[in-house]
């Protein structure tokens, strides 16, 4: 198993500022997932964080708008940029596993 | 038409029912099933985990999948208040300990009633 500490745990925001989410794994793991939770809808995967290379992002999302780090094997960021009510969402981190996902608790974020 | 269907309930039931939740999908490509269920204001937590057709059982809880009809359902018996939670189909295409991308439903509310 893994742990996962994400923090904050929620955030309300001005719009046109960034938000920077913290994720932190009690182990090493070589890939991380950021996930995004809109009300009413599915968990919709951002981008997945490759340490020691540029993050991979999925179709509708972009470097601009969700900048990824992954300084080392235990810690990634995501940021939100220049932020517009329709960001207003959770947002999760995940590592995978032989069998399923771990999921940190989520960011709440809202922009107003 | 979204790769993967759940009915967002809510769904309540009195303690002690047996709970069907089901999801479809249109993706035959896809080899692995889960089910999550997420508590208000946490992260989605890992309840089965399943490969191809079948049927696996934990505790309460068994997972069937039937791809021939590209369905997957969770049955929980005995239901508890505790259960009270959105449960969350998810499935991968390939194992997810290669990283492979997850595609969710839209989670079903359960609410169990005393």
């Amino acid at each position: 198993s893994a742990v996962i500490s994400q923090k904050p745990s929620r955030d309300i925001c001005q719009r046109g500022t960034s938000l920077t989410i913290q994720c932190q794994v009690d182990s090493q793991v070589t890939m991380m997932f950021w996930y995004r939770q809109q009300p009413g809808q599915s968990l919709t995967l951002i981008a997945t964080a490759n340490q020691g290379s540029e993050a991979t992002y999925e179709s509708g999302f972009v470097i601009d708008k969700f900048p990824i780090s992954r300084p080392n094997l235990t810690f990634s960021t995501l940021t939100v940029s220049n932020m517009s009510p329709e960001d207003s969402s959770i947002y999760l981190c995940s590592v995978p596993i032989q069998s399923g996902a771990f999921f940190g608790q989520g960011t709440r974020l809202t922009v107003v | 038409q979204k790769e993967v269907e759940q009915d967002p309930g809510p769904l309540s039931v009195p303690e002690g029912a047996i709970v069907s939740l089901n999801c479809t999908y249109s993706n035959s490509a896809f080899q692995y099933f889960m089910w999550y269920r997420q508590y208000s204001r946490k992260g989605p937590e890992l309840l089965m985990y399943t490969y191809s057709s079948g049927n696996k059982e934990d505790g309460r809880f068994t997972a069937q999948v039937d791809k021939s009809s590209k369905y997957i359902s969770l049955f929980i018996r005995d239901s508890q208040p505790s259960d009270s939670a959105t449960y969350l189909c998810a499935m991968s295409l390939l194992n997810t300990g290669t990283a492979s991308k997850l595609t969710f439903g839209t989670g079903t509310r359960l609410q169990v009633t005393l």
